[in-house]
């Protein structure tokens, strides 16, 4: 298994800002998966990032909008650039994990509005 | 491309009803299946997996099975607690190739009333 911290677990922002977004885990992974949850809505995977390389993103995200860093196996963070009401969501790191298939473990979420 | 479809919600229950959540699926290859749980302010955990067909998962009275032949993964529960009010999530992984990526449900809603 893994637990994940990650913080902020919510904020309130002012549109044309940035957020930037931590997620720690407690043991070393290869990769980290940034999702949002808009409100009532499913989880759509922003980026899935690799220590040591570019994160690759979804159809939909650009990395000018959500950069991302992963300066080591237990660490990744995610930002949240010029934001927009729109933006508002809930931001969810996740790790894998299992030794078949893909399991997945998620952090608390970070809950951001955007006024 | 592989993909989730579930049972649209909200669901609302009485305390000690029977819970089924319908979840099928279309994959290329042999994905393992999942279902997670999202408490009310809470992320989201692991309910149970399978990872091959006729594979059962359980966990916390829960239970779901694999099949293949219906592409199917339904939850299930006997007799739904209070404390079961919560979004469920159906999901899928493709276990071949280099495509990781968990394939999710839109999420069913589950209120159960006392």
């Amino acid at each position: 298994s893994a637990v994940i911290s990650q913080k902020p677990s919510r904020d309130i922002c002012q549109r044309g800002t940035s957020l930037t977004i931590q997620c720690q885990v407690d043991s070393q992974v290869t990769m980290m998966f940034w999702y949002r949850q808009q409100p009532g809505q499913s989880l759509t995977l922003i980026a899935t990032a690799n220590q040591g390389s570019e994160a690759t993103y979804e159809s939909g995200f650009v990395i000018d909008k959500f950069p991302i860093s992963r300066p080591n196996l237990t660490f990744s963070t995610l930002t949240v650039s010029n934001m927009s009401p729109e933006d508002s969501s809930i931001y969810l790191c996740s790790v894998e994990a299992g030794a078949r298939g893909t399991e997945a473990f998620f952090g608390q979420g970070t809950r951001l509005t955007v006024v | 491309g592989n993909s989730v479809t579930q049972m649209e919600g909200p669901v609302t229950l009485s305390e000690e009803a029977f819970l089924t959540i319908n979840c099928t699926y279309t994959a290329t290859g042999y994905p393992s299946l999942f279902w997670y749980v999202q408490y009310p302010g809470e992320g989201l955990q692991l309910l149970l997996k399978a990872t091959k067909a006729d594979d059962k998962g359980s966990n916390k009275g829960f239970e779901a099975t694999y099949r293949k032949e219906t592409t199917s993964f339904h939850l299930e529960k006997g007799s739904v607690q209070v404390s079961d009010s919560a979004v469920y999530f159906c999901a899928l992984s493709d276990r071949g190739g280099n495509n990781r990526k968990l394939i999710w449900g839109l999420g069913t809603s589950l209120a159960v009333n006392p």
